[in-house]
């Protein structure tokens, strides 16, 4: 079946750091990538929309200086969280849409010291 | 409004129980609904897919869509301690199939008691 490989799986930093997250869908092409953010007791909020080759699409809300989206080819997205604060500790989630729907990466804990 | 609409639980079932969930939704023009389960700490995966009216079993889950009543439930038979998860109801919104992106509901934690 369709696999989303995410990493890192946990991620610590320091205020005001940058940090990236991967997501690779293994054996699909994904034209579009969805990627999440859910705090504890919440649901996933989307973030952003982006296809391969274009510039993503931001929720309301969505700092886009501040989240930068990568979707370079069709098997490779990144987020980067640029100047990290504590206040985006968060479970960071991606969700690759190819052929036979949506598949969605193992997440990765970001904690902002 | 909330798009998606859930209660969020927890809905205590025993063991060997039906465990039934709703889900309502804003969207008139939506088309395909999702069920997720996700784990304390994990992301979400797929229980099954609906598009259509009426219902949908696959093994122990049977999910059930009303679209003149914008709703879509999910029913667990037979319900086992492994099923204790959030539950999360998800509906396609947008305008082009290729890209429609899923809006989800708060969710529903479900406790199966032994």
């Amino acid at each position: 079946g369709a696999v989303v490989s995410q990493h890192p799986s946990r991620v610590i930093c320091k205020s005001g750091t940058s940090v990236k997250i991967e997501c690779r869908s293994l054996d699909f092409q994904a034209t579009t990538m969805f990627w999440y953010r859910q705090f504890p007791k919440q649901s996933l909020m989307l973030m952003a929309t982006s296809n391969e080759g274009s510039k993503a699409t931001y929720e309301q809300g969505v700092e886009k200086d501040k989240f930068l989206i990568n979707h370079a080819s069709l098997t490779l997205s990144t987020l980067t969280v640029t100047s990290a604060h504590p206040e985006d500790s968060s479970f960071y989630i991606c969700s690759a849409q190819g052929r036979n729907g949506y598949t969605f990466g193992s997440g990765t804990r970001l904690t902002v010291v | 409004q909330k798009e998606v609409e859930q209660n969020s639980g927890p809905l205590s079932v025993p063991e060997g129980a039906i465990a039934s969930l709703n889900c309502t939704y804003s969207d008139r023009g939506s088309q395909s609904f999702f069920w997720y389960r996700q784990y304390s700490g994990k992301s979400p995966e797929l229980i099954m897919s609906i598009y259509s009216n009426g219902d949908k079993e696959d093994g122990r889950f049977t999910a059930q869509l009303n679209k003149a009543s914008q709703y879509v439930s999910l029913l667990i038979r037979d319900s086992q301690p492994s099923d204790s998860a959030t539950y999360l109801c998800a509906v396609k919104v947008g305008t082009t199939d290729s890209w429609g992106k899923l809006q989800f509901g708060a969710g529903t934690q479900v406790v199966v008691t032994p």
